[in-house]
């Protein structure tokens, strides 16, 4: 069954940083991009980056280049998305997916909430 | 970047309604458009992929169709199950989605 399976909820003050995990099961993990897309409540879906597991190429979305770093552990088959400089508004659902064949999302993780208050 | 727009925003049906909802994108993006669905607080899933084609184990109640930048995900009779938030998505350049369709029972 493949799957990826998140780390757990974060609650984090104004201007710290808070690092997601994103672990793939039951397929290579070096063979598909992971994005992250994060959702704040009552919004929808805001693509924020994706990190290529073979070689670490990364791409950032314009709205969060600065403060967005993604990363992988190939021996773990984890991706990690780490954010600074929080603000309130950054409060919402954060989930990794697989970008899979047929250029979709075909495999999202479950979210992580990332809680920003002071 | 390539914007999508759904519409509408919301919509109101019973069961055993047809609904029809409609994602435009503001320049050409060939077949690269994908449905999801989406329930309250939890992750999207992939219903079609490539304009039309239904992902395995989707409903076949559920279909799209389209072409170059007008696309539409129709749902022939509505189940209990059904409503939910659905969103489009283009993967013919940097990936973007819509802004979602919230289908709300009447």
């Amino acid at each position: 069954q493949v799957l990826l399976i998140q780390s757990g909820a974060e609650v984090k003050k104004p201007g710290a940083s808070v690092k997601v995990s994103c672990k793939a099961s039951g397929y290579t993990f070096t063979d598909y991009y992971i994005y992250w897309v994060r959702q704040a409540p009552g919004h929808g879906l805001e693509w924020m980056g994706w990190i290529n597991p073979q070689d670490g190429g990364i791409k950032y979305a314009q709205n969060f280049r600065g403060r967005v770093t993604m990363t992988r552990d190939t021996s773990l088959s984890t991706a990690y998305m780490e954010l600074s400089g929080l603000r309130s508004d950054d409060t919402a659902l954060y989930f990794c997916v697989r970008y899979g064949d047929y250029f979709s999302f075909d495999v999202w993780g479950p979210g992580t909430v990332i809680t920003v208050s002071s | 970047d390539i914007q999508m727009t759904q519409s509408p925003s919301s919509l109101s049906a019973s069961v055993g309604d047809r609904v029809t909802i409609t994602c435009r994108a503001n320049q050409y993006i060939s077949n690269y458009l994908n449905w999801y669905q989406q329930k309250a607080g939890k992750a999207p899933k992939l219903l079609i992929y490539s304009v039309s084609s239904l992902r395995s184990g989707v409903p076949s109640r559920f279909s799209g169709s389209g072409s170059g930048t007008d696309f539409t995900l129709t749902i022939s009779s509505l189940q209990p199950e059904d409503f939910a938030t659905y969103y489009c998505q283009q993967s013919y350049s940097t990936p973007g989605f819509g802004q979602g369709t919230r289908l709300e029972i009447k």
